[in-house]
């Protein structure tokens, strides 16, 4: 069964500063999609950015970029300039690919905290 | 942007009773989900819904929950006789269209006492 890390349940980065949130991920599968949401504190999901597995090239939608290592199992997610509204869950996410009916399997979350 | 509205924003019913959580999924959408998520933990999958049917479910689906789309617009959750540990978010999903990406509702809070 797939599964899917975030060690760090808190993260903190200054307002206009980068920071960087982790994932790893365990499959036997090699091609899937895999996914950040964002959960502000009125806990609608949001989706930030997503990847397919077969592409190389690093997801990218503004601020938002990801850094996706497939042969090590890893999807980070990188915030540039950061800024108030950042400041929620984060939620990394896997989907098979088969077909188009697979359920997302979600990580534990990362809160993030963001300082003016 | 696309849309996934669910209703009620928040449920509270006493233990026992039946609730019905309703989601009315984008209409171009093809496969429908619902997840759930307790206070302060990950959000996880319950089940999926295709061609008016369930395609897949999760361990946490067991029978006291059902869901339907009795018009073919709304998708419903039933749970028949509600537990404390039913208290959770519950959130609707709709995909399909674009590959892999799976559109959120706004979830319903329900609330068990």
């Amino acid at each position: 069964a797939q599964t899917v890390t975030q060690s760090q349940p808190e993260m903190s980065v200054q307002e206009a500063e980068t920071v960087t949130l982790s994932c790893t991920y365990d499959t036997s599968e090699s091609d899937y999609y895999l996914f950040w949401y964002k959960q502000p504190p009125s806990r609608q999901m949001i989706l930030v950015i997503r990847q397919e597995a077969y592409k190389q090239q690093n997801a990218t939608e503004n601020r938002f970029s990801v850094n996706f290592q497939k042969a090590a199992k890893s999807f980070s997610l990188k915030i540039s300039d950061s800024q108030l509204g950042d400041a929620a869950m984060y939620f990394c996410a896997y989907r098979s690919e088969r077909g188009s009916q697979g359920n997302l399997i979600f990580g534990k979350g990362t809160k993030l905290s963001v300082k003016p | 942007e696309p849309e996934v509205t669910q209703t009620p924003s928040h449920q509270v019913t006493q233990m026992g009773q039946e609730v019905i959580l309703r989601c009315v999924p984008i209409s171009n959408h093809l496969y429908f989900y619902w997840y759930r998520q307790i206070l302060g933990q990950k959000v996880e999958f319950l089940v999926s819904f295709y061609n008016n049917e369930i395609s897949e479910k999760s361990e946490i689906f067991d029978d006291q929950f059902s869901v339907e789309r009795p018009d073919g617009s709304n998708f419903t959750l039933k749970i028949r006789s509600t537990k404390l540990e039913d208290s959770a978010m519950y959130f609707c999903a709709a995909g399909g269209v674009v590959m892999g990406e799976q559109f959120f509702g706004p979830g319903t809070r329900l609330t068990v006492l």
